[in-house]
């Protein structure tokens, strides 16, 4: 059973314009969510995260928001670059010290020039 | 800072053969993970370290797999006997001792024939 849903494959976005990738999750136990992106041939890079106390965080271009009532979480990237194009991976974490991320299956973002 | 290393990065072996995968994790980071990423999927971790101590293997299959991490630097993660489902990325991972954040390394690509 995913505890962690990426529920869609993949997403393509106009450079310039918004890209926003959404993630849910299962498990209220999780209290603290990353998004790491990945291009072929390469790791999972991180990108941004967020706590449960919180419901945003921004870091240039990247946006997290959180909704815990929800159970989703969901990435912004404005404006998009054709450099974001890879697959972007959520991710959550349980309780202080339990450094056990579960991933969810990823999106591949496509920016089209 | 150099990042997380890993060696090598593409393995191709037949089945029955043994294989072996190299980490070294970020300078100071004391808490090593290695992941396996089958196709389509996010990564799952097999094994954490936290410097030499091995704190959760519980996803590790012991019956052919095996890991360690002599003077808590690097680490190397075995498969004896390799079979084909055991194809896939393997990713290692490094954090500091009380982060949540995890680096990872560019993995390992192990196509078993």
């Amino acid at each position: 059973d995913q505890q962690v849903k990426q529920n869609s494959p993949s997403l393509s976005v106009q450079e310039g314009r918004i890209s926003i990738l959404n993630c849910d999750y299962t498990n209220s136990m999780f209290d603290y969510f990353l998004w790491y992106k990945k291009y072929p041939a390469e790791g999972p890079t991180f990108l941004i995260s967020i706590s449960s106390i919180k419901d945003k965080n921004e870091d240039g271009r990247f946006t997290v928001f959180l909704n815990k009532s929800a159970k989703h979480l969901s990435l912004h990237i404005v404006p998009s670059q054709p450099g974001d194009s890879a697959v972007y991976f959520c991710a959550a974490q349980s309780g202080a010290g339990s450094y056990q991320l579960t991933f969810g299956k990823g999106t591949k973002l496509s920016v089209i020039p | 800072e150099a990042g997380v290393v890993q060696s090598p990065r593409y393995k191709i072996i037949e089945k029955k053969q043994p294989v072996a995968f190299w980490c070294n994790p970020i300078s100071g980071h004391n808490t090593l993970y290695w992941y396996r990423q089958n196709l389509g999927q996010g990564p799952e971790l097999l094994i954490r370290y936290e410097n030499e101590e091995a704190v959760d293997d519980s996803q590790l299959p012991k019956d052919r797999f095996s890991a360690e991490r002599l003077k808590g630097v690097d680490s190397t993660l075995k498969i004896q006997p390799a079979e084909l489902g055991d194809s896939a990325v393997y990713l290692c991972a490094s954090s500091s001792l009380r982060g949540e954040t995890q680096y990872f390394g560019p993995g390992t690509r192990l196509l078993v024939l």
